[in-house]
């Protein structure tokens, strides 16, 4: 399984923009890269995924870069209902498709 | 549509009790999987199901853990004999379908609020 490095905590401002970044050195070809974030007293959310490509939705961005050893979500607009913690894991399925979390980045949006 | 619920959201349980704690996934769910998050870490992967076949369980800590999806469907992860190093949050979540089936997609997983419980 590949490892994921995230910084413990970020700070961001109301209204500005948030870059959360993860290192997987050891993902694989066929890895995906799934973020989850989970707010206070609920169940990790899914955000985005991607494989190599920059990925967009409602949601947020997702930036790869070109070795695929690193990404960074990108919040455009960083509200007070983002205050989570965001996991980055890298996936591709396998037997039984479970998710291995890390401890992922906890992010304060300051009004 | 209504999300993946779970019940109790919050339990309480004396040393040596045993706890049922309830999964209902989302209606025609295929995978079901069970998560154990300890304070302060990420959740940590328990179980899985396949409709109503159980076909990891690789994560349970040990035989007092017992899982079952018997219809396919509603899920209860049973604890006997609690411990106190069992308190976390249980987890359930459900996704649509299998990765095999969808190789150019990685399925979604929803996930419940949890359950709480604390062993004392």
């Amino acid at each position: 399984d590949a490892k994921t490095t995230q910084p413990n905590s970020m700070e961001s401002n109301e209204e500005e923009p948030v870059h959360l970044p993860c290192n997987h050195s050891t993902i694989s070809g066929t890895d995906y890269i799934h973020w989850y974030r989970q707010l206070p007293s609920q169940g990790p959310e899914y955000v985005i995924h991607g494989l190599t490509s920059n990925v967009n939705n409602r949601m947020a961005s997702l930036a790869i870069a070109e070795d695929r050893k690193s990404s960074t979500l990108i919040l455009h607009r960083a509200t007070l209902r983002d205050a989570a913690v965001y996991y980055c894991i890298p996936f591709n399925g396998g037997a039984t498709n479970k998710l291995i979390f890390g401890t992922g980045t906890l992010l304060a949006v300051q009004p | 549509g209504a999300g993946v619920s779970q019940s109790p959201r919050y339990k309480v349980a004396k040393r040596g009790q045993d706890v049922a704690l309830r999964c209902d996934p989302i209606s025609g769910h295929v995978s079901l999987f069970w998560y154990q998050q300890a304070l302060g870490q990420g959740p940590e992967f328990l179980t899985y199901f396949q409709n109503e076949a159980q076909l990891d369980k690789s994560g349970l800590p040990s035989d007092r853990f017992f899982a079952e999806r018997p219809e396919g469907s509603v899920s209860t992860l049973k604890i006997q004999r609690t411990q106190q190093e069992d308190s976390a949050v249980y987890l359930c979540a459900s996704s649509l379908i299998r990765w095999e089936y969808s190789r150019e997609f990685t399925d979604t997983q929803y996930f419940g609020p949890g359950t709480r419980l604390t062993v004392l």
